[in-house]
């Protein structure tokens, strides 16, 4: 079966860097995305990985390693507002996105 | 441009009713998924639509069903409501197919369905 392992939750100090790690099994693998949810609201798009290395935008930064099926997003300067669940997402051969459970992330001041 | 619209936002219902939900994506955009979110769970895949064909379909019973308009709207029905579905419910607009390209889909504030 298809399946996507993330943690469930993670916990970090307000200013700090945090890795949220998201290792898959899929038929098929066109590329890797993050989600971003906050409480009460709707998934909104972060990044998307396609190839190995690292993408960064502003604080936020994806990498990818195929060959490990594994990536992960990595947030720096973590600002109260960060705190929010995180879902990765694979794109598989049929086109359909799998998703992971998602990772709660809790920013403590 | 106009986000993804959902309707109605909350709603109540009782066992054994029916439902029924509707989407309107972002102009131009050809696909729509939705999924099931319940309080601490992630999202579940209901189906996809793209240019009104279901392009797949998640392990959901033959109560849930969708439909695509001409126009890309669609909308989403269950039917014999259960106390089990009582979550809400989030549609996802995509220019491609929700996995296609960059995989980027965009969400609307879903519909919070409670089942009594």
């Amino acid at each position: 079966g298809q399946s996507l392992e993330q943690p469930s939750e993670v916990t970090a100090v307000e200013g700090a860097i945090v890795q949220i790690n998201c290792t898959y099994q899929t038929s098929g693998f066109y590329g890797l995305s993050w989600y971003q949810q906050h409480d009460g609201g709707a998934p909104t798009f972060l990044s998307y990985n396609a190839l190995d290395g690292l993408e960064e935008t502003g604080r936020f930064s994806s990498f990818l390693s195929r060959s490990d099926s594994y990536g992960y997003l990595l947030l720096q300067e973590l600002q109260m507002k960060d705190s929010a669940s995180y879902f990765c997402a694979v794109s598989d051969s049929n086109y359909q996105l799998i998703w992971g459970a998602g990772t709660k992330l809790i920013i403590k001041p | 441009k106009a986000g993804v619209t959902q309707t109605p936002r909350y709603l109540i219902k009782t066992r054994g009713q029916q439902v029924t939900l509707s989407c309107s994506p972002i102009s131009g955009h050809r696909s729509v998924s939705w999924y099931q979110q319940t309080p601490g769970q992630g999202l579940q895949f209901l189906f996809e639509y793209f240019s009104e064909t279901q392009r797949n379909k998640g392990n959901f019973p033959g109560r849930f069903s969708g439909r695509q308009f001409s126009n890309s709207r669609s909308e989403m029905n269950v039917s014999t409501l259960e106390l089990g579905d009582s979550a809400l419910y989030l549609c996802a607009s995509s220019l491609f197919r929700a996995g296609d390209n960059t995989g980027e889909l965009f969400f609307g504030e879903g519909s919070r369905l409670t089942v009594l």
